[in-house]
């Protein structure tokens, strides 16, 4: 099964708002609310950013929100802060009864 | 606190094999499904595997199906994962990762990561 599809980098300015997308297929993110969403910085673990679509675990500045149509999942990130540098990943449970990820996203702001 | 710490990467040659051990605290491990996922080189985050709560269920990547066995003790709190056979491409940094619902099998939402275990073959 093909990863999800991200677009490879994106950029802002600070305090800028970007959203990167993430589009499956009605077999993963058309069909379950089980999208989350990850950031990963250099040398760091993965970190939870969003999951079933639109939820923030505590800790995560409400800057950060999601939001899905159809079998594009999207994150939306507001106010761009330096610290917000990094990759981005989403990912998907699948009707295969497995876990798929999209290529990832390097953010960059400027 | 949560912690995951994973151990036994290392360097191997092509075709051997490797076990990999995820040790956890800070949280009821018989209630959380497990899984693995790893970055190679160069790329994006892969799902290699996952296993329920119970290790009643088990699930694995195509690309991997056949050459990895997943398993915990949840006596022990812990995590393994064994891996036969290995390529070059098998090469990256594998994470354990903590599944965020008690008593799911799978959703693939993963709230907590261990630092990961660096995986390397090559002759």
């Amino acid at each position: 099964q093909s990863a999800l599809t991200q677009p490879a980098s994106v950029s802002g300015s600070p305090g800028q708002s970007i959203t990167i997308s993430c589009t499956g297929t009605s077999s993963d993110v058309g069909v379950y609310n089980y999208v989350s969403w990850y950031q990963q910085r250099p040398g760091q673990a993965p970190k939870l950013m969003i999951y079933e679509v639109r939820n923030r675990p505590s800790g995560v500045p409400d800057r950060f929100s999601g939001s899905k149509s159809g079998n594009t999942a999207s994150l939306t990130i507001s106010g761009l802060r330096a610290e917000d540098e990094g990759d981005y990943y989403c990912n998907s449970y699948t009707s295969s009864s497995t876990v798929i990820f999209g290529g990832g996203t390097k953010l960059t702001v400027l | 606190e949560v912690q995951l710490l994973e151990s036994g990467g290392g360097l191997v040659q092509p075709g051997g094999s490797l076990r990999l051990s995820c040790a956890a605290s800070g949280f009821t491990f018989s209630r959380h499904a497990m899984s693995w996922v790893r970055l190679a080189p160069g790329k994006g985050l892969e799902w290699v595997s996952s296993i329920s709560g119970s290790g009643g269920s088990r699930y694995y990547a195509d690309s991997v199906k056949g050459r990895l066995t997943i398993s915990r003790d949840n006596s022990k709190n812990t995590l393994y994962l064994q891996i036969n056979t290995l390529r070059a491409e098998d090469t990256a940094v594998y994470y354990c990762a903590k599944e965020i619902g008690e008593d799911i099998v799978l959703m693939g939402l993963f709230d907590y990561w261990g630092q990961g275990t660096l995986v390397t073959v090559s002759s």
